[in-house]
């Protein structure tokens, strides 16, 4: 099936610091989002992409649909202790890929750590 | 926005026992959710897709028989993990699609199987 290959999968960085983490795919994806998960929570959407080469912004966080349709990047700036979490990012393949109607696949997710 | 409710969000049982996961959405009619499992430092892997009104579609290599999953309302949709062993221990999350490519998650479930 679909895979997203996500990475890095951790990072340690200062608090005040840029942080930038990206997606990417061997296959086409209909759809880009970007989830943050925190310890015994579920994950909760950041931003979401629809169209290729979309770019977003949600206050310190900036996400782009690459051109190609195969890879997204998130950035966030400026970092602050409560961005600590897992984030993770999705999206959806094309209808006649295989994947089931209006599934998402997940990458493996980037665990932020920050410190103060 | 679009809330789900997801209960219990821990629970310990004994092996051989059955537990019930219940997700609901709050203020919108779900007519798709979907049962994550997801362990440790691991992502989140789909277990089935219900639809309100119809049966399940289980992902490959899940079994249908040890996870009940029942949608029989718009607002309501269980897991039921029947005969459960400590390997089903794990974190299950829900999702409930609230628009064309737009969903919403559950908080999760811990479940420990002693």
């Amino acid at each position: 099936g679909q895979q997203l290959n996500q990475s890095p999968q951790s990072m340690f960085i200062q608090e005040g610091e840029d942080v930038s983490m990206n997606c990417t795919s061997s296959s086409i994806f209909n759809t880009w989002l970007w989830y943050k998960q925190e310890p015994g929570e579920g994950p909760v959407l950041l931003i979401a992409l629809y169209k290729a080469g979309e770019l977003t912004s949600n206050g310190r966080l900036t996400a782009q649909f690459g051109i190609t349709r195969k890879d997204s990047f998130l950035n966030i700036s400026a970092s602050i202790p409560s961005d600590v979490g897992i984030y993770f990012c999705a999206g959806h393949p094309p209808p006649n890929s295989g994947a089931g109607s209006y599934q998402l696949t997940f990458g493996k997710g980037t665990k932020l750590s920050v410190i103060p | 926005g679009a809330v789900v409710s997801q209960h219990p969000s821990r629970v310990i049982c004994k092996s051989g026992t059955s537990v019930k996961i219940e997700c609901r959405s709050l203020d919108f009619q779900a007519t798709t959710m979907f049962w994550y499992r997801q362990f440790p430092k691991q992502s989140l892997m789909l277990m089935a897709t219900s639809n309100e009104g119809s049966k399940a579609t289980y992902e490959q290599g899940v079994e249908k028989d040890k996870f009940l999953i029942n949608h029989a309302s718009l607002t309501l949709s269980t897991l039921t993990v029947t005969s459960a062993h400590p390997e089903d221990s794990s974190f299950y999350i829900c999702s409930a699609r609230v628009s064309k490519y737009g969903y919403t998650f559950g908080s999760g479930t811990r479940l420990t199987v002693v």
